[in-house]
């Protein structure tokens, strides 16, 4: 089945640095998503990005499908902005409804 | 619009004995999928509903079944307890811009 895998598997960082966390995927999909899961367990969707690039406030997004990656850039993070980032990917010849995730990346922002 | 809602959050069970979890997906969407989340194993998925109709399944044993109801709410139930499903399930519905998920439940078993 498809792989998916997301570096770094951890990451420390001082308040205001700037991250960018990895997604490689081994076949074709038909959705790619972020999520932040918070402390209570919760996945918050941060991007849906299939291809192309997006950006909502300090965080962006970037996927090339055509190379089967994806990238999330963190700009001047905070403290609120820890915990596990999660990039989860739909397979293009599913028939929907079943994400496959990558085993995250804990963030860790130290003020 | 309200979001996707997982009750119960919390359970506590015995082992051997059976548990339903419900989860009512975002008005319109007619996808629900259910994912196990342990420290192990990482976010798992368990099965997908669209109308009412079971599309995919994950690698789970026949322990783990689920339904959906014509109003898309789906539940999961998980027959003769064993301690390593104490876990994090969490539901989703899918629409158009992708996968929206609950809050999660998470069982305890003991």
């Amino acid at each position: 089945g498809i792989q998916v895998e997301q570096s770094p598997p951890d990451l420390i960082l001082q308040e205001g640095a700037n991250s960018t966390l990895r997604c490689n995927f081994s076949d074709s999909v038909n959705n790619l998503q972020w999520f932040h899961q918070n402390p209570w367990g919760q996945l918050i969707n941060l991007f849906y990005i299939p291809s192309g690039t997006k950006q909502n406030g300090r965080l962006s997004a970037t996927t090339v499908a055509t190379e089967r990656y994806s990238l999330l850039y963190i700009s001047s993070s905070q403290t609120t902005d820890s915990g596990v980032y999660f990039c989860a990917v739909d397979m293009i010849y599913n028939q929907g409804g079943k994400l496959i995730f990558g085993q995250g990346t804990e963030l860790s922002v130290k003020p | 619009k309200a979001g996707v809602t997982q009750t119960p959050r919390y359970l506590i069970k015995t082992r051997g004995q059976q548990v339903t979890l419900s989860c009512s997906p975002i008005s319109g969407h007619r996808s629900v999928s259910w994912y196990q989340q342990t420290p192990g194993q990482g976010l798992q998925f368990l099965f997908e509903y669209f109308s009412e109709t079971q599309r995919n399944k994950g690698n789970f044993p026949g322990r783990f079944s689920g339904r959906q109801f014509s109003n898309s709410r789906s539940e999961m139930n998980v027959s003769t307890l064993e301690l390593g499903d104490s876990a994090l399930y969490l539901c989703a519905s899918s629409g158009e811009t992708g996968f929206y998920f609950g809050s999660g439940t998470r069982l305890t078993v003991v």
